[in-house]
């Protein structure tokens, strides 16, 4: 089975930086993925680790470390349209993808 | 390309009765997943289908059920609903992985929000 946990909300100022962690545990570990979903629409495909390090992808990046069971999501130059909920997602053997439940990010002026 | 297609968007059920959702994948997807999401639980893995073949099932009852037809759609099946079964309802298509299955990046569709009353 798959536990993973990450903050249920996080408020942020529009320009600066936040960091969503995201910490699991699972049985057999085959990637780790970052999906963004605005209020209302469907979560739509960040990022994709599965090798420890950090991917970057323009504002947004996501780092992994598989020995720690933890991953964080940095945006930069917070704008207001990133308010919406970020999901984190574990992959494991079998290509099961299993969620977290979400952290709801709030970008104030 | 269009993207994937859940149908109806909206339905409305009383207890005890039943239903079925379709999902049309991206063409070319063969890999298609359910999730249910409410907002006390997020979004919680039912079944992945590849190649008209159930690969994966999470922890629902056997009243839920799905199947995938040979052109890669899908339909999942609730029986006997109960009013905790209301909820949104997403279908997923992957392009097909190395070893089969899903790539990870999953294209969601706009799901099918049931309710039950």
């Amino acid at each position: 089975g798959q536990n993973i946990d990450q903050p249920t909300e996080m408020t942020a100022t529009e320009g600066a930086i936040v960091q969503i962690n995201c910490t699991y545990q699972t049985s057999g570990f085959n990637g780790l993925f970052w999906y963004q979903q605005h209020a209302g629409e469907a979560p739509t495909f960040l990022s994709y680790n599965v090798l420890d390090g950090l991917e970057e992808k323009g504002r947004f990046s996501s780092f992994l470390s598989r020995s720690k069971g933890y991953s964080y999501l940095l945006l930069k130059e917070l704008q207001m349209k990133d308010s919406a909920s970020y999901l984190c997602a574990v992959r494991d053997r079998g290509y099961q993808l299993t969620f977290g439940k979400g952290t709801k990010l709030s970008v104030i002026p | 390309k269009a993207g994937v297609t859940q149908t109806p968007r909206y339905l409305i059920k009383t207890r005890g009765q039943q239903v079925t959702l379709s999902c049309s994948p991206i063409s070319g997807h063969r890999s298609v997943s359910w999730y249910q999401q409410t907002p006390g639980q997020g979004l919680q893995f039912l079944f992945e289908y590849f190649s008209e073949t159930q690969r994966n099932k999470g922890n629902f009852p056997g009243r839920f059920s799905g199947r995938q037809f040979s052109n890669s759609r899908s339909e999942m099946n609730v029986s006997t609903l109960e009013l905790g079964d209301s909820a949104l309802y997403l279908c997923a298509s992957s392009e097909p992985g190395l070893a089969g299955g899903n790539t990870g990046e999953l294209f969601f569709g706009e799901g099918s929000r049931l309710t039950v009353l």
